[in-house]
C-alpha cells in the first residue's frame, strides 16, 4: 500500500505478557517514528530512527519497552511484560525527510491490557 | 510537562459558520507549528502548517494564524462543512523531528 501499514490493528494482552508491534513505512522514508497516544490525550514522542539507526530514544516510558529497525525499512515496538498503563494506541510515522512537517502516520495499533 | 496545549476540548459549529481553534506553547524553542486531523480508528493527517517566520497561511478553507509574542497559534476553517467533525492536533517542533501535540479539540460541524 501507500501509507504507513500497522498491524495489529488491535491487541488485547494480559498483564505480563510480552507484546510486538509491527510497522511498515512508505517505501523509501528514511525517518521512522513511534508515539503513544493515550486516551483522551495527544501523541507522545517515543523514539526515532533515521535508516537502521535510532537516533532517539529519550521517550520511551520505561526499559520495558524497546524498538528496531535492523534493516532500515520494518519496525517492531516491543513492549515487555505488559502493565495496564500501557494500555494506548501506538502509532508509527515515517517521512521521507528529518523534520516534522512531513510526517504522514498509520492507522496505530490499539493495545489493550488486562 | 505538557509543552502545548490546547484548553477547547470541544467546539460545537453549525455547518457554513466558522470554526476556531486555539493553541497555545510555552517552549520558546518551537518555530515550526502543524495542525493535524484524526477521524476515529484512523491515524492523524496533516492539514497545515506555519514556521515561525510567518504570521498567516492560507490553504483553501483552512487558515493558521501565528502570534509569536503570545505563543498562541490558531485554526479557522471557513465555512465548516459536516466532513470537518473530527480531532483537531495542534503540535509544534523546533524544527526536527521530534513533535509535541496538544491533548486535542473535537470538532462538531452541525447541520
Amino acid at each position: 500500500g501507500a501509507g504507513v501499514s500497522q498491524s495489529p490493528r488491535y491487541k488485547v494482552a494480559k498483564r505480563g505478557q510480552d507484546v510486538a508491534l509491527r510497522c511498515d513505512p512508505i517505501s523509501g522514508h528514511v525517518s521512522l517514528f513511534w508515539y503513544q497516544q493515550a486516551l483522551g490525550q495527544g501523541p507522545e514522542f517515543l523514539t526515532y530512527f533515521q535508516n537502521e539507526a535510532q537516533l532517539d530514544k529519550s521517550g520511551l516510558p520505561s526499559d520495558r519497552f524497546f524498538a528496531e529497525r535492523p534493516e532500515g525499512s520494518v519496525s517492531t515496538l516491543k513492549i515487555q511484560r505488559t502493565q495496564q498503563e500501557d494500555s494506548a494506541v501506538y502509532l508509527c510515522a515515517s517521512s521521507g525527510t528529518r523534520s516534522g512537517n512531513t510526517i504522514y502516520f498509520g492507522e496505530g495499533s490499539w493495545l489493550t491490557v488486562v | 510537562d505538557q509543552q502545548v496545549k490546547q484548553n477547547s476540548p470541544s467546539l460545537s459549529v453549525q455547518e457554513g459558520r466558522i470554526s476556531i481553534l486555539n493553541c497555545d506553547y510555552t517552549n520558546s524553542m518551537f518555530d515550526y507549528f502543524l495542525w493535524y486531523k484524526k477521524y476515529p480508528a484512523e491515524g492523524p493527517t496533516f492539514l497545515i502548517s506555519i514556521s515561525s517566520i510567518k504570521d498567516k497561511n492560507e490553504d483553501g478553507r483552512f487558515t493558521v494564524f501565528l502570534n509569536k509574542s503570545a505563543k498562541h497559534l490558531s485554526l479557522h476553517i471557513v465555512p465548516s462543512q459536516p466532513g470537518d467533525s473530527a480531532v483537531y492536533f495542534c503540535a509544534a517542533s523546533p524544527n526536527d523531528y521530534k513533535l509535541s501535540f496538544g491533548a486535542g479539540t473535537t470538532v462538531t460541524v452541525r447541520a
